[in-house]
């Protein structure tokens, strides 16, 4: 069956360590991948995409892995604070149509 | 202001009744979604719209309709709720210039639904 796996029990880190967030799917093919914050009580608001044939991608403290063999895709926060603490959702588009497959999302606490 | 507005943002009604979920936005985007979001699942889409003259089914399509009245306006009804359609509901937009697969989407804060 297909699905698409992410930590479901939050995760805890200090201020100012890297957060590591995994995404693994199983029969699916996307040829994109997105990632999404979500705050409680608001809607998903956009972060990163990732292509199928780029192996990273980067945007200030954020980085996007994408490990197509693995089927995996990794999340990561550099220099973490307590601001970032946040659901994070990711969500696969298999044929670029925008159609997006969501995970459930792993929720971040950063403690000071 | 909102580039896409829910409304409302909470609801609470009965079973059986009748109910309309609406969604505008200033965004200028063409593509507009609906999703459900329940405890412990990822988003699940509805209904999604590549403009005013196109409507498709998403994953979870029964028991919803969708009326596309303009671009920028897209609602999801509900012809006779019942319980197991109490969820957070969210409307999004996305714009095809960005090209195949490059089409980031942009939320509403969600509607909270409750059928008693």
């Amino acid at each position: 069956s297909q699905k698409i796996e992410q930590n479901s029990e939050a995760l805890n880190i200090q201020e100012g360590k890297t957060a590591t967030l995994t995404c693994n799917y199983t029969n699916y093919s996307p040829a994109y991948l997105q990632w999404y914050r979500q705050d409680p009580g608001r809607g998903p608001v956009f972060l990163l995409l990732i292509r199928e044939n780029e192996k990273e991608k980067r945007k200030e403290r954020l980085k996007v892995t994408f490990d197509t063999t693995l089927k995996q895709s990794l999340f990561h926060i550099t220099a973490s604070q307590p601001a970032d603490s946040a659901t994070y959702l990711c969500a696969l588009d298999e044929g670029g149509y925008n159609k997006l497959i969501f995970g459930a999302g792993t929720r971040l606490a950063v403690h000071p | 202001d909102a580039d896409v507005t829910q409304t409302p943002r909470n609801r609470i009604t009965k079973t059986g009744k009748r109910i309309m979920l609406e969604c505008s936005q200033t965004k200028g985007h063409d593509r507009m979604y609906w999703y459900r979001q329940d405890p412990g699942l990822g988003l699940r889409l509805i209904y999604y719209s590549f403009d005013v003259k196109d409507i498709n089914k998403g994953e979870i399509s029964d028991g919803y309709s969708v009326s596309r009245q303009a671009q920028a306006k897209f609602s999801l009804s509900l012809e006779s709720a019942i319980p197991n359609q109490t969820a957070l509901y969210f409307c999004a937009t996305s714009d095809p210039s960005g090209g195949v697969g490059n089409q980031p989407q942009h939320f509403g804060d969600g509607t909270r639904l409750s059928i008693l």
